[in-house]
Formats: C-alpha cells, structure tokens, sequence
C-alpha cells in the first residue's frame, strides 16, 4: 500500500517561532488533507489541499503533488497549536491513509 | 461546521463485556468510518462504509463489527473485549468536494478494557 511518512516525528518551538512540516507519500494521490489533533484527542480538518497552496490565517500549506510531497507551515506558533499534525492520503479507493504525525510542542 | 457525535467519550470496562460505541452525524454523509489510533501513533481504518446496509472492513484487522441501518448512525460493537482493545476509537464521516473527500471527525472513544 501507499507510504506516508511525516518529519519531523516531533518539533519544540518557543512561541512566536515559524515551523515548516513534511510529509512525502509514495504514489499518487486524488486528495491530501492535513489535520490537527488537539490534546484531548480531537482531530480538527485543516486543509484539503491535493495539490497547490492555501492559506488560513497563520496557517498555510502546499503539495507538489507530482514530486509526491506536501508541506504545512505554521508562522508565529501559538501554545494552542500543540498537538499533532497529521497528513492523510486519499488514493484511488477513496480511504484516507494517515501518516505517523508530528508532535509539536509550543512552550511560552 | 461538522458535526458529528461519539459516545461514550471514555469507557473502562472489564475483560469479556459486550460493548457499543456509538457515532452519530447530522450532516446527511453518505460515507462513514471507523479509526483505531493508539496512543501517540498514527490512525488506522478498520471500517467503513458507503451508505444504508453497507460495510466493509479497513486496512487493520479487527474483532470489531459495525452496522449502518441509518444514514446518520454508524455503531461498532465489540461482542467480548479484552485488554488488547484498549484505544481509541474515532469515527468520521465525509463529503465529497471534487474527486476526493473531506472527512470530518468525531472527539473520539477512549477504551480500557482490564
């Protein structure tokens, strides 16, 4: 099956900081969305996003999608941004394959 | 906005019980899921499903089984847990928006079977 793998596995920023997340995924993909799980374990949509860039407030994100690779960037991180940051790949069969996440940490 | 529902949000529960998680959504979804995600590790499917009287199973096995007899709710019951079902369980659901799919999530289950 398809390959996702997300870097860095974790990332300790201090407030204020900017941050750029990986994730490379093995094959072609109809769609790439990233995702946010907060703390207590809610996994919040943050961009649909299968190929080009968008931006969301101080979020924002692109994929290349035929190098096979999304970015998420995250600028003047906030203590609220920490959790994990998932990446997830749709192919052909319409599921979701998620990758191992990022674990961000933002102290004050 | 998405809303869809899970209960219980925790539940601790003794080897051999039956037990139903229940996930409910109220934005008319065709499609829904089921997620297993241990602690700190990545999400993995073990079911879905397409529509009313439809299921299929995900990528990971599970002992779990699933039922779709209404659009909006989409239960997994586990008929006798044991300890190696201790997760948490998220269900979601999704709308189409292109080719693919946005899927909304639910707060999740945490399990602990002892």
């Amino acid at each position: 099956g398809i390959q996702v793998e997300q870097s860095p596995p974790d990332l300790i920023l201090q407030e204020g900081a900017n941050s750029t997340l990986r994730c490379n995924f093995s094959d072609s993909v109809n769609n790439l969305q990233w995702f946010h799980q907060n703390p207590w374990g809610q996994l919040i949509n943050l961009f649909y996003i299968p190929s080009g860039t968008k931006q969301n407030g101080r979020l924002s994100a692109t994929t290349v999608a035929t190098e096979r690779y999304s970015l998420l960037y995250i600028s003047s991180s906030q203590t609220t941004d920490s959790g994990v940051y998932f990446c997830a790949v749709e192919t052909g069969a319409n599921n979701l394959f998620f990758g191992t996440g990022t674990r961000l940490t933002v102290i004050p | 906005e998405a809303d869809i529902y899970q209960t219980p949000r925790y539940l601790v529960i003794g080897t051999g019980k039956k037990i139903t998680l229940e996930c409910s959504q109220t934005m008319g979804h065709d499609k829904m899921y089921w997620y297993q995600q241990d602690p700190g590790m990545e999400l993995h499917l073990i079911h879905y499903s397409y529509g009313v009287n439809s299921t299929e199973k995900g990528d990971l096995s599970s002992e779990s089984t699933v039922s779709r007899i209404r659009t909006e709710h989409f239960p997994l019951t586990l008929e006798s847990a044991r300890p190696s079902h201790t997760s948490q369980y998220l269900c979601a659901s999704s709308e189409k928006r292109g080719i693919g799919e946005t899927q909304y999530f639910g707060p999740g289950t945490r399990l602990l079977v002892l």
